[in-house]
């Protein structure tokens, strides 16, 4: 079964302080996975997607096929990178569509 | 010059109610999508179109009805609302193609149903 699990529903951290939004996912097939971001009120955008493996805000999100992890990490927390955060995995060959996560709310205290 | 538009942007209707929300995007996409974001804040697919053909219909009642009329827009029509009907409806939009194309979403229109 295609599934993506973020097992944190809330996380919290001080500025300054490393975090990491976990994602583990289930697919047979080679996956596709990305990191979208919802700050408040404002609409869901891509952060990153791991075949670039670049750094976005910060943000590096490594693939572990052995693991079936993507999470997502930041040595050093910003006030401003308070939102919600998605891991999404693309289901290929199925008009492109996104299973996402449950979602992890990062809030970072000052 | 916003990419991907959704009217209206909150909707507070009865139970019973027929209402739409629209969709358009300027960026020259071929496919579509509906997401539904629930109170927990969970998102879950519920249609995607490419170039006006239905390709995902997800398990979804039968009350909601997408509309396509041409490649940038895409409406979604629900009937006989209920009250769990009430969420954030999400549209986005993407290039076909390409391995790794990204999703563009709409700002979401909240339904409220009373």
């Amino acid at each position: 079964a295609q599934r993506v699990t973020q097992p944190e529903k809330l996380l919290s951290v001080f500025k300054g302080a490393p975090v990491e939004l976990k994602c583990n996912y289930s697919y047979s097939g080679s996956p596709e996975l990305f990191w979208y971001v919802q700050y408040s009120r404002q609409r869901l955008q891509l952060l990153l997607r791991h075949i670039s493996r670049e750094s976005i805000k910060g943000f590096t999100a490594d693939l572990n096929k052995g693991e079936t992890s993507f999470h997502l990490k930041k040595p050093f927390a910003q006030e401003e990178d308070s939102a919600m955060y998605y891991c999404a995995l693309r289901v290929y060959n199925q008009g492109g569509k996104l299973i996402f996560g449950q979602g992890t709310e990062l809030s970072v205290k000052p | 010059d916003t990419a991907v538009s959704q009217t209206p942007k909150y909707l507070v209707t009865q139970m019973g109610n027929d209402k739409s929300i629209k969709c358009e995007q300027n960026l020259g996409h071929d496919t579509m999508y509906w997401y539904k974001q629930d109170s927990k804040k969970f998102l879950k697919i519920m249609f995607s179109y490419n170039n006006k053909e239905l390709i995902i219909n997800e398990t979804v009642p039968n009350r909601f009805s997408p509309k396509s009329p041409d490649k940038a827009h895409l409406n979604l029509h629900i009937n006989s609302l209920e009250l769990g009907d009430s969420a954030v409806y999400f549209c986005a939009s993407s290039p076909l193609g390409g391995q790794y194309n990204e999703q563009f979403f709409g700002p979401g229109t909240r339904l409220t149903v009373l």
